[in-house]
């Protein structure tokens, strides 16, 4: 059973462009967060989707943008590219039936230059 | 949420026990205290959930006393292998899908030989 996976694995940016970065969560899961994680830190919430419909958001301006298909994979679009986006974003997926939990992915490494 | 303090850094040794403590003096009635562990360039993994008194796993134990105001991760026999940054949160149990989980700076385990 494959957990969660996310892609791709490392990204390389400059200011101004726009990335999208992929997650699948895991089988049977059908809510997918999106974390970002600076160096250091731990990881911050961006927002949660459930049944293709963004949920929850956090603190995040509106350059972050997402989206979640019907097989329940999901994207993050993030819009004109800042220094301060470098980080590493945490995909994090969980079932309706149990909320206790949540299983992340290996993240995709963004770098900003 | 209620905030988390939780000491930056501990050392261990292989085979002893180890006791990561986290305050949480604001927890509400409905809160939960749930447990991540996280290895370099990994995601987050959940290790252990409570609501009161004592919960044990095959990884952990996680102690709580009757006033909840803090918890104590507890795992035995540590290795090298659990070199990691550990996490305290606590939160409502969300029903229906995830719960939005807020990270604090963790607690960064170094177990040496």
């Amino acid at each position: 059973d494959a957990g969660v996976t996310q892609s791709p694995t490392h990204l390389i940016k400059t200011r101004g462009q726009q990335v999208t970065l992929r997650c699948s969560p895991k089988s049977g899961h059908d809510t997918v967060s999106w974390y970002q994680q600076a160096l250091g830190q731990g990881p911050q919430f961006i927002f949660q989707y459930y049944e293709e419909e963004e949920r929850q958001r956090g603190n995040f301006p509106d350059r972050f943008s997402g989206h979640q298909f019907p097989n329940y994979s999901s994207e993050l679009n993030v819009n004109a590219l800042l220094l301060g986006d470098s980080a590493l974003y945490l995909c994090a997926s969980s079932g309706s039936g149990r909320v206790d939990e949540q299983f992340f992915g290996p993240g995709t490494r963004l770098t900003v230059l | 949420l209620a905030k988390t303090t939780q000491p930056i850094s501990m050392d261990s040794y292989e085979g002893q026990e180890v006791n990561i403590t986290c305050s949480h003096n604001n927890i509400a009635t409905n809160d939960y205290i749930t447990w991540y562990q996280q290895f370099p360039s990994q995601g987050p993994r959940f290790i252990i959930q409570g609501y009161k008194t004592k919960v044990t796993n095959e990884v952990a134990s996680l102690f709580i006393p009757a006033d909840r105001k803090s918890s104590t991760l507890s795992l035995p026999r540590v290795s090298l292998s659990d070199t990691a940054v550990y996490y305290c949160l606590v939160g409502d149990r969300v029903t229906g899908g995830g719960n939005k989980l807020t990270f604090g700076t963790g607690t960064q385990l170094k177990v040496e030989l």
